[in-house]
C-alpha cells in the first residue's frame, strides 16, 4: 500500500516568510510525528499526534511553530515568520499505534527546507 | 529528559568486515530500541529493533545487543557489503506514553569493495 507522503519535497523561502508542510500518513494509522533533521545531525522530534490532538508538543522549537491534523489523518507543520536556523529536513512517520507504543514508526520522505 | 549518545560518527571497514555501532541513553525507564538505516537522500528505515526484556536479537546479518544495567545497547553487522554504506541511527523511547523517539546523532557506515 502506499507509505507516508510529504509534501512539498523541497521549499525554498525567504526569511520572515511563513510556510506549511504537508504530510499524509498511512491510512489508518493513529499516531503521527514530526521530526526535523539539521544537516548531518540526527532526528529530533517535535510533535506527536494521536488522532487529532497533540498531547505532546515539548519538541517545538518556538512559538513560530505550529501543527494541526485534520479527520485522523493529514498533519500540517506551519512555521511564522522563518529564520535560517530553520533550514532542515521536516520528517514525518506515523504508527498504528493499535496494540503497543512500540510499533513501527514509518517515515515519510521528508521536506528539505531552506530559508534563504 | 531522554538523552541518546551513539558513536563512533563515521565508520569505515572493508567489504566482508564486521562493523560495530554503540549507543548510550540515558532514562533507565526505556525500554524499546529501534535502529534505522537512511541511505542518502532517502527515508529512514526501521533494520530492527530490540525490547528491555530481550538482550539479544538477530535477523541474518544484522544483531543487536541490549545491557540494561549499563544503559547501552549495540549494533552489529557482519559481513558488510557496499549496499550496507549508509547513516545508522539508534534511537529510544523514554518513559511516557507518546511513542516519540529520541535520536542519536548517527553514524556514516562506509564499506569499501
Amino acid at each position: 500500500g502506499a507509505g507516508v507522503s510529504q509534501s512539498p519535497s523541497n521549499k525554498v523561502t525567504e526569511k520572515g516568510k511563513d510556510v506549511e508542510l504537508r504530510c499524509d500518513p498511512i491510512s489508518g494509522h493513529t499516531a503521527l510525528y514530526w521530526y526535523r533533521q539539521s544537516l548531518g545531525q540526527g532526528l529530533e522530534f517535535l510533535i506527536y499526534f494521536q488522532g487529532n490532538s497533540a498531547p505532546d508538543k515539548s519538541g517545538l522549537p518556538s512559538d513560530r511553530f505550529s501543527a494541526e491534523r485534520t479527520g485522523g489523518s493529514v498533519s500540517t507543520l506551519t512555521i511564522q515568520r522563518t529564520q535560517q536556523e530553520d533550514s532542515a529536513v521536516y520528517l514525518c512517520a506515523s504508527s498504528s499505534r493499535t496494540e503497543s507504543l512500540y510499533n513501527e514508526q514509518f517515515f515519510g520522505p521528508g521536506t528539505r527546507l531552506t530559508v534563504l | 529528559g531522554e538523552n541518546v549518545e551513539q558513536h563512533p560518527s563515521t565508520l569505515s571497514v572493508q567489504e566482508g568486515d564486521s562493523a560495530v555501532i554503540k549507543c548510550t541513553y540515558s532514562d533507565s525507564a526505556s525500554n524499546y530500541f529501534p535502529w534505522y538505516k537512511q541511505e542518502l537522500g532517502k527515508r529512514p528505515q526501521l533494520i530492527i529493533d530490540i525490547r528491555s526484556n530481550v538482550g539479544e536479537k538477530k535477523d541474518q546479518r544484522i544483531a543487536v545487543t541490549l545491557n540494561k544495567t549499563a544503559k547501552h545497547f549495540s549494533l552489529h553487522i557482519t559481513e558488510t557489503q557496499p549496499e550496507d554504506s549508509a547513516v545508522y541511527f539508534c534511537a529510544a523511547i523514554p518513559s511516557g506514553n507518546t511513542g516519540k523517539l529520541i535520536f542519536g546523532q548517527g553514524t556514516t557506515l562506509q564499506v569499501k569493495p
